[in-house]
């Protein structure tokens, strides 16, 4: 079975710029949820979809949105990127019902903002 | 607020060498979720293990056991005989059950285990 797959892995912006990442789930898997992980701050929550609705938002500014297509595929886009951006940027997938399924981590798209 | 603490930033074992990395978490939630991840350099995180606030029987899973204390909120994680293969960063997290799904979890800082020859 095919893991959580982000694309693309590597990534450099200018500050201004805004930035695209990709996320396909886990076969079956219905909830997509997205991460920033930085030394400073170190791994925190973006934002949840499930059946292409947002269910859950961290404390994150207006400039990080995304979508969930109806194949479960999602996209996280920044707009009006600022230094602080630069980081690792990871997605997870699970079931995404009642159960508390366990997340699955994709292996994260590492963005750098100059 | 919900609140993880793994106060070992770094260890540093001998292959062969018992280890074990400490959890201490806090939540005002009676229902509530705790999960140990590995995040080796490739950057993903790695699921281990999953405990409900229910089910405080402790566990053996190979080389690993975990070690769940509500009287003491603690959650600690061991690798009995370590090998080169188990250095990596590992994360304690814990699910905020009230958004309805274990999607937002709270994560500790890390604990950066290095194993050597």
């Amino acid at each position: 079975k095919a893991g959580v797959t982000q694309t693309p892995r590597y990534l450099i912006k200018t500050r201004g710029q805004q930035v695209t990442l990709s996320c396909s789930p886990i076969s079956g898997h219905r909830s997509v949820s997205w991460y920033q992980q930085t030394p400073g701050q170190g791994l925190q929550f973006l934002f949840e979809y499930f059946s292409e609705t947002q269910r859950n938002k961290g404390n994150f500014p207006g400039r990080f949105s995304g979508r969930q297509f109806s194949n479960s595929r999602s996209e996280m886009n920044v707009s009006t990127l600022e230094l602080g951006d630069s980081a690792l940027y990871l997605c997870a997938s699970s079931f995404g019902g009642t159960e508390n399924s366990p997340l699955h981590f994709g292996n994260g798209t590492r963005l750098t903002v100059t | 607020a919900q609140k993880v603490t793994q106060a070992q930033t770094e260890i540093s074992v001998v292959e062969k060498e018992d280890v074990t990395l400490d959890c201490v978490y806090e939540t005002r939630d009676t229902t509530y979720y705790l999960f140990w991840y590995k995040q080796p350099p490739s950057g993903e995180l790695v699921f281990l293990i999953r405990r409900n606030s229910f089910d405080e029987q402790n566990e053996i899973s190979g080389r690993y056991s975990w070690n769940f204390q509500k009287s003491t909120s603690s959650f600690n994680f061991t690798i009995t005989a370590s090998q080169v293969v188990d250095s990596a960063v590992y994360f304690c997290a814990l699910s905020d059950v009230n958004t309805g799904t274990a999607s937002k979890l709270t994560f500790g800082t890390g604990t950066r285990l290095q194993v050597t020859l």
